[in-house]
């Protein structure tokens, strides 16, 4: 079975401190998928990354980076310079890699980060 | 383009009554999905579907129902309300990759539903 692990319940921080959601997964699959979806206030599920597990190159875009690292199966999310925008729900996720069909989310139980003046 | 609409908003049901909540996508994605999320537990899936037609349950499927008669609705059906069932529901779809398997899911804005 599949399961995502987000130990952080909830983080606070002061605006423009660098700030990094840990997420670890585990799966018996060799081939699959992870992902980051942010959450704020207004309550909708916005897509952030979609991340191969073939694939463990980091990924920067913009004040955002992600740090795959499988050997430990993790998926860090680092926001650089946090601005109170980025205050929201955080959910790391995992699917399967079936060619073919559908991929269904496990969804870690997601952090919750306040940025403050 | 809307993408994926939800409808309603938000609902009181009493227990025992019987709602649907009606997903609808206008993107032609094949793959369609219901997950509800609860306080401190995540999104969980409820039921997929792979294409119009065809439905399969998730990993909390009991006392839901769910119906796919046309690529870009997907219905969920609760026949008989508990108050178990209050949570927020999102329906997400996607797309078939060029290389197979799935894109990533793109989400509704969701239904509060309270059960009394």
């Amino acid at each position: 079975a599949q399961k995502v692990t987000q130990a952080q319940t909830e983080i606070s921080v002061v605006e423009k401190e660098d700030v990094t959601l840990d997420c670890v997964y585990e799966t018996r699959d060799t081939t699959y998928y992870l992902f980051w979806y942010k959450q704020p206030p207004s309550g909708e599920l916005v897509f952030l990354i979609r991340r191969n597990s073939f694939d463990e190159q980091n990924e920067i875009s913009g004040r955002y980076s992600w740090n795959f690292q499988k050997s430990t199966s993790s998926f860090n999310f680092t926001i650089t310079a946090s601005q109170v925008v980025d205050s929201a729900v955080y959910f790391c996720a995992l699917s399967e890699a079936n060619t073919g069909t559908a991929s269904k989310l496990t969804f870690g139980t997601g952090t919750r980060l306040q940025v403050t003046l | 383009n809307a993408g994926v609409t939800q409808t309603p908003k938000f609902r009181v049901l009493k227990t025992g009554q019987s709602m649907t909540l009606l997903c609808a996508q206008d993107m032609n994605h094949e793959y369609m999905y219901w997950y509800r999320q609860d306080p401190g537990m995540g999104l969980r899936l409820i039921h997929y579907s792979v294409g119009e037609g065809t439905t399969a349950k998730g990993e909390v499927p009991d006392g839901y129902n769910v119906s796919r008669l046309k690529k870009q609705n997907f219905l969920l059906g609760l026949e008989s309300a508990a108050p178990s069932q209050t949570s927020v529901y999102f329906c997400a779809s996607s797309y078939r990759g060029l290389a197979g398997g799935s894109s990533e899911q793109f989400f509704g804005p969701g239904t509060r539903l309270t059960v009394l």
